[in-house]
């Protein structure tokens, strides 16, 4: 069973950097697949990010990608996300989830909080 | 890219059915078969419910199916049943490594 997690810190500076790290558990990120980021503001819809092959390759929401970054650790079976010079709209649960064009495993969510 | 416009309710009665709608543009939900459907229950993570325009995966009862017409696509679900209150969002690709998401509709089964 293919089980994702994310962790990372739950408050987060304004102007600063939001890290989040995925762990993928029953199923190998070098075996291929695209894996991906989306975020839920509170009490609002979903909001897709970006994602990331197994080898490297991304693609992200034009509306985010001068501040986004996401790579991958196929060692530690592992993806990460970096979001930069945060604000508080970016206060929001944040998913990761597998790419498949649609997504079919998703992590439970984490919430992260911008705030001083 | 704009969000994919959702209704935002629906509601119905247990055994009873209900669509909702998924309206974009020939730029993502008309121009690519990539529309997905996902439900929603409070402080849950989505749960995939269609994928592909109106393929199930497993596990997912028949009681939900999808379609598209155009420019909109559909989620119908018959035989309500008191588990299916949630929120469902629709998701397409459009074009460019693009995807997209609808707001949301949240379903009341009265």
């Amino acid at each position: 069973q293919v089980q994702l997690q994310e962790s990372g810190p739950g408050l987060v500076k304004p102007s600063e950097t939001l890290s989040l790290t995925c762990t993928v558990s029953g199923f190998s990120i070098s075996s291929g697949y695209y894996w991906g980021w989306i975020r839920q503001p509170p009490g609002k819809g979903l909001d897709w990010i970006g994602s990331i092959y197994h080898s490297g390759s991304t693609y992200y929401n034009p509306s985010l990608k001068s501040r986004v970054t996401i790579s991958v650790d196929t060692s530690k079976n592992q993806f990460s996300l970096k979001l930069n010079s945060v604000t508080a709209a970016d206060t929001a649960v944040y998913y990761c989830a597998r790419d498949l064009q649609q997504y079919d495993y998703w992590g439970q969510g984490t919430l992260v909080t911008v705030s001083s | 890219q704009s969000a994919l416009t959702q209704p935002p309710s629906a509601s119905g009665s247990p055994g009873q059915s209900v669509t909702i709608s998924c309206t974009g543009t020939s730029s993502d939900v008309g121009g690519y078969d990539y529309v997905s459907w996902y439900q929603q229950h409070p402080g849950k993570a989505p749960k995939l419910m269609i994928f592909e325009v109106s393929k199930r995966p497993s596990g997912v009862p028949d009681r939900f199916s999808g379609s598209k017409s155009g420019n909109t696509a559909s989620l119908a679900v018959s035989g309500l049943q008191a588990e299916d209150e949630a929120d469902y969002y629709c998701s397409s690709y459009a074009g460019s490594n693009n995807w997209v998401f609808g707001g949301g509709t949240k379903l009341t089964v009265l």
